[in-house]
């Protein structure tokens, strides 16, 4: 069974500092995708990253970045000089299964970013 | 549309009566997801429909829940004699085929009193 641990629960840094978040997953798969949400105050879900088993290139998209080890299972999310808008719940997701469908998100317990300005 | 359409964005039901939520996915989506979250941050998966054929039904407690997606039609979840633990916030998603990322909407407040 695929599972998806985030351990923190929440992260609270000051603006301009950077923040880690970690996602640890499990799954029996060699196939395999990990995605990451965000989930502001007010409430929407909002994707910001996807990645498949085969691809462990890390990724880097303005001030977020990630990195993907397949030997200790984890899909970590960088916040590089966090600002105060990035304050929200972030979700480590994986799906896996028939790669051409559309399979179930497991999702982990979330993380809760607090930047104080 | 371009984005998935949830509606109403807050529904109160007595405890023992039905609720009816819906979701308008993204035209041209062909996978529709139900999540349940509760206590704010933990995500259950309900059900998924490949068009309007149910895909994957793991997650649905198939007493009291059901959920359909008919052609023309937004998709519906429906849940029958509520009971109190139901009340949570349920997300409809929607997807390409090949894992692509699903996109949530803006989710169902569901409060039973």
């Amino acid at each position: 069974a695929q599972k998806v641990t985030q351990a923190q629960t929440e992260i609270s840094v000051v603006e301009k500092e950077d923040v880690t978040l970690d996602c640890v997953y499990e799954t029996r798969d060699t196939t395999y995708y990990l995605f990451w949400y965000k989930q502001p105050p007010s409430g929407e879900l909002v994707f910001l990253i996807r990645r498949n088993s085969f691809d462990e290139q890390n990724e880097i998209s303005g001030r977020y970045s990630w990195n993907f080890q397949k030997s200790t299972s984890s899909f970590n999310f960088t916040i590089t000089a966090s600002q105060v808008v990035d304050s929200a719940v972030y979700f480590c997701a994986l799906s896996e299964g028939f790669k051409a469908a559309g399979n179930k998100l497991t999702f982990g317990g979330g993380t809760r970013v607090l930047v104080k300005p | 549309g371009e984005e998935v359409a949830q509606t109403p964005k807050h529904l109160v039901r007595g405890e023992g009566q039905k609720a009816k939520l819906y979701c308008a996915p993204i035209k041209g989506h062909s996978y529709v997801f139900w999540y349940q979250q509760v206590l704010k941050n933990e995500f259950k998966f309900l059900i998924s429909f490949q068009n309007e054929n149910v895909f994957d039904e793991t997650g649905m407690p198939k007493e009291r829940f059901s959920a359909k997606c008919l052609p023309n039609s937004p998709c519906s979840l429906e849940i029958q004699a509520t009971k109190l633990e139901d009340s949570a916030v349920y997300f409809c998603a929607s997807s390409l085929p090949g894992n692509q990322p699903q996109h949530f909407g803006d989710g169902t407040r569901l409060s039973i009193l």
